[in-house]
């Protein structure tokens, strides 16, 4: 089955410094890829996704890169906030012709901002 | 449309005993999911729903997990006897279609003793 796989698995930055996430996945059947956060105590919370059709993607301080040939994506996220401290899930989604939805997630980034 | 809600937000258990656990997905939402995350790692996929009807599922929930979507506003998941291993928080998610973006709740945390 598909595999995803997240690096670094944590990170410290400073306040104000930017932030780069890398996934890569294994089935080139995956075609969804949508990216959550998550805060301690909080529901995880989607912040942006990407298709396979598309190659970048931005959603104001995040920008999603896909390499398709690859199979690999990049979330950078600039100008950092404490309130960015969270672990940050890529996930992969096939295109099973509606036989299932289901998100493979890698292992998560922990970020973790200090002012 | 109102959150994902997931109840109890906390379940303690014996070792042994059977766990349940519901899950109200958004309002239009036809696909429901469940995951299930150890230790804040990656989560793993356990079932899918859509239009009530279960459509995957790993064979662990085939197995010893019992889950049903009796209408499109409840869903439940439930352990038949529950094993140290099991657990873990259950998170439940649900979107407008398979590919759609999926929206979850807060999660009920299961501690089987």
């Amino acid at each position: 089955g598909e595999q995803v796989e997240q690096l670094p698995s944590s990170l410290i930055v400073q306040e104000g410094a930017s932030v780069l996430i890398n996934c890569s996945y294994t089935d080139s059947a995956s075609v969804y890829f949508p990216w959550y956060k998550q805060e301690p105590g909080k529901r995880l919370q989607f912040i942006i996704d990407i298709r396979s059709n598309m190659e970048r993607k931005q959603n104001q301080r995040l920008t999603l890169l896909f390499d398709k040939k690859t199979k690999h994506l990049s979330l950078h996220i600039t100008a950092t906030q404490p309130g960015d401290s969270a672990i940050y899930f890529c996930s992969a989604n096939m295109n099973t012709g509606g036989l299932s939805g289901k998100l493979t997630f890698g292992e998560g980034t922990q970020v973790t901002v200090i002012s | 449309d109102a959150a994902v809600t997931q109840k109890p937000r906390y379940l303690i258990k014996m070792k042994g005993q059977e766990a349940e656990m519901k899950c109200i997905p958004e309002k239009g939402h036809t696909a429901v999911f469940w995951y299930q995350q150890k230790q804040s790692k990656e989560l793993k996929f356990l079932i899918y729903f859509q239009n009530q009807q279960p459509l995957d599922q790993i064979d662990m929930v085939k197995e010893r997990f019992s889950a049903v979507c009796p209408s499109s506003s409840l869903c439940s998941l439930g352990i038949r006897t529950c094993e140290a291993e099991d657990s873990a928080l259950y998170l439940c998610s649900s979107s407008r279609g398979d590919q759609d973006t999926q929206y979850f709740g807060p999660g009920t945390r299961l501690l089987v003793l």
